[in-house]
């Protein structure tokens, strides 16, 4: 079961330049996230969509825009990279309808930006 | 927003020894979910368990154990008999009965000595 896959895994951008984090999950969630992990800081909700053509800013969501055309991919996007969005890059799932069940999270990416 | 606090950045324990790692939460809600999660160098998030805020038992999986003091907002993890391979980070995480986010803490990093 592949489950939530984010491509790539690492990736250097310069300054100026810009990117899109794909998120691609196999079990039929409603909701889907980006968050953002640093140091000393965990996980910050960058944007989450709740369903197909929906999405909603989270916590930190200046500099960044998502798209969700499609249930099972959530897209990230960078559209002029600074070196402050260097980080590592969560997509997470999970369903609506069962409130006890955690989020299943890909295995990030790993963003520098120079 | 509601926040998590996990006070103890970062915990050592003797292998096969027990530890707790505290986690506090603020809400004014009645119905909410919590969880704990481990990350390991290898970035992938792993659910380790998850409590209901309207049972009073508290969850257990295997060496894993939880101590959730509703009234005082306290939802701490116990690791008995620790193992070399529960060295990771730990995160405790909040979700509402209603709503889309989950919130987490900032992260205890757990080393295991030998």
């Amino acid at each position: 079961n592949a489950g939530v896959t984010q491509t790539p895994k690492f990736r250097v951008l310069k300054t100026g330049q810009s990117m899109t984090l794909l998120c691609a999950q196999d079990m039929n969630h409603e909701y889907m996230y980006w968050y953002r992990q640093d140091p000393g800081m965990g996980l910050r909700l960058i944007h989450y969509s709740v369903g197909e053509g929906t999405t909603a800013k989270g916590e930190v969501p200046d500099g960044y825009n998502v798209s969700r055309l499609k249930k099972q991919n959530f897209l990230l996007g960078l559209e002029s990279a600074a070196p402050s969005q260097t980080s590592v890059y969560f997509c997470a799932s999970s369903p609506p309808d069962r409130r006890n069940q955690p989020q299943h999270f890909g295995d990030g990416t790993r963003l520098s930006i120079l | 927003a509601q926040t998590v606090t996990q006070s103890q950045p970062e915990m050592s324990v003797q292998e096969a020894e027990t530890v707790t790692l505290s986690c506090t939460y603020d809400t004014s809600e009645s119905d909410y979910y919590l969880f704990w999660y481990k990350q390991p160098p290898s970035r992938q998030m792993i659910l380790v368990i998850r409590q209901e805020a309207y049972k009073q038992q508290n969850a257990t999986e295997n060496r894993f154990s939880v101590n959730f003091q509703k009234a005082a907002k306290s939802f701490s993890l116990k690791i008995s008999d620790s193992q070399l391979g529960d060295a990771a980070m730990y995160f405790c995480a909040y979700r509402m009965s209603v709503g889309n986010q989950f919130y987490f803490g900032t992260g205890t990093s757990l080393t295991v000595i030998p």
